[in-house]
């Protein structure tokens, strides 16, 4: 059963940069679309983008000026940046497995991190 | 971006009951939808895809129907321990979105 562990700061400074990593266990990375989510506090879930095990990515429109992923295949990892913060990026953020393409289901989520945007 | 719109946003019932929840997209998205269940600290969790498909290990009572604009998701008989909040998302088109939630309670 594939295990994916979100690591990270939990507390970034406004303007700064928020970087996360998810590592894969009982899997591969070699196979499927990886993606970020995040959930700001009491509120909804919003997809942030996904890369594929070559490096493919896709970004929400809402972001993709402020956010890069990437994906290390020798460490089964994937992580993403994401510039310039505000407290509205404040938000538990989650690392998820996709299916082979681009769109597909959720499958499997990570247990999540809060980042926390604050001085 | 394609719209969900979930349907009720909250709803008490009691154990045993049926529960249907909606979820509206803004245009046609075929069978490409699946329902989440998100508990209280935790992360969502996959329950149906492709619109009526039963991921493996979720118990029998969920199930979900619908095509192209409008989706139900039903729990034929609500138990304890479906206390959550259910989500629906659509991955007919980038970027993925999803629905803004219903809170099941007892």
């Amino acid at each position: 059963q594939v295990v994916l562990q979100e690591s990270g700061p939990g507390l970034v400074i406004p303007s700064g940069i928020l970087s996360l990593t998810c590592t894969i266990s009982g899997g591969s990375i070699n196979r499927y679309h990886w993606s970020w989510l995040r959930q700001p506090p009491g509120k909804g879930l919003e997809w942030i983008g996904n890369i594929s095990y070559t490096g493919t990515t896709n970004y929400n429109p809402s972001l993709k000026s402020r956010v890069t992923m990437s994906v290390d295949t020798s460490r089964n990892q994937f992580s993403v940046k994401l510039t310039s913060v505000t407290a509205a990026d404040t938000a538990v953020y989650y690392c998820a497995r996709g299916g082979d393409g681009s769109k597909g289901p959720t499958v499997h989520w990570g247990q999540g991190t809060l980042v926390t945007v604050s001085s | 971006d394609i719209q969900m719109t979930q349907s009720p946003s909250s709803l008490s019932a009691s154990v045993g009951d049926r529960v249907t929840i909606s979820c509206q997209a803004s245009q046609d998205i075929s069978k490409y939808l699946s329902w989440y269940q998100q508990k209280p600290g935790k992360a969502p969790k996959l329950l149906i895809y492709d619109a009526s498909n039963v991921e493996t290990g979720v118990p029998s009572r969920f199930s979900g129907s619908g095509s192209g604009t409008d989706f139900t998701f039903t729990i034929s008989s609500l138990q304890p321990e479906d206390i959550a909040t259910y989500y629906c998302q659509q991955y007919d088109d980038l970027p993925l979105t999803f629905g803004g939630g219903s809170k099941v309670e007892i």
